[in-house]
């Protein structure tokens, strides 16, 4: 089994929805992270959480929030979906301990 | 803020070639990590390579090494007979322990491998 899962692997929803995407992890990591990746601009951070009780913005947050469940579950939500927001999301997780993070196998968002 | 570049949006190489793809970064930080990641058509991140920038050595790893030069902020990736497989978007990426280890990446480069 996949050490980090996010559900659904593709959506394509429609202006204005709310919607939610979704990371379980089974390394035991406390850091979690959401990258969104858009053509030609690599992967930039959207939220980050290093522990349950603690929830950072990343360099672009805006219109996007989280929540971390618990140690090994974060979702990341769209409160109102617009067309910019289309792109591949993807989580991540990783130790304190170490330098590496470890990503699931992305979500492919549409929003049309 | 960091950031890191990749010059070449694509490159190719002929198959049992060698090829070496090129990034550099912007830091004030002295101790940080940097990374190759690999995101072939399934889009999985995939590690490839890293390197501890308070290492002076070389990393590697089978086909693949790196030409770290620290001074210069260059990062470049060695691929030594190349494999269809390798065909893919191969990310740089940045991180320090003192921003948490959050990944600051290049915008990428496509590498195509002709048979």
């Amino acid at each position: 089994d996949a050490d980090v899962t996010q559900t659904p692997r593709n959506r394509i929803t429609k202006t204005g929805k709310r919607i939610m995407l979704e990371c379980s992890q089974t390394k035991g990591h406390d850091r979690m992270y959401w990258y969104r990746q858009d053509p030609g601009l690599g992967l930039r951070l959207i939220y980050y959480s290093f522990d349950v009780k603690d929830i950072n913005k990343g360099e672009i947050s805006d219109g996007y929030s989280v929540s971390r469940q618990a140690q090994a579950k974060f979702s990341l939500s769209l409160e109102s979906a617009i067309p910019n927001q289309t792109a591949l999301y993807f989580c991540a997780t990783g130790a304190e301990s170490t330098d590496t993070q470890y990503f699931g196998p992305g979500t492919r968002l549409t929003v049309l | 803020a960091q950031t890191v570049t990749q010059s070449q949006p694509e490159m190719s190489v002929q198959e049992a070639e060698t090829v070496t793809l090129s990034c550099t970064y912007d830091t004030s930080e002295s101790d940080y990590y940097l990374f190759w990641y690999k995101q072939p058509p399934s889009r999985q991140m995939i590690l490839v390579i890293r390197q501890e920038a308070y290492k002076q050595q070389n990393a590697t790893e089978n086909r693949f090494s790196v030409n770290f030069q620290k001074a210069a902020k260059s990062f470049s990736l060695k691929i030594s007979d190349s494999q269809l497989g390798d065909a893919a978007m191969y990310f740089c990426a940045y991180s320090s322990h003192n921003a948490g280890n959050m990944l600051t990446f290049g915008g990428g480069t496509r590498l195509m491998v002709k048979p």
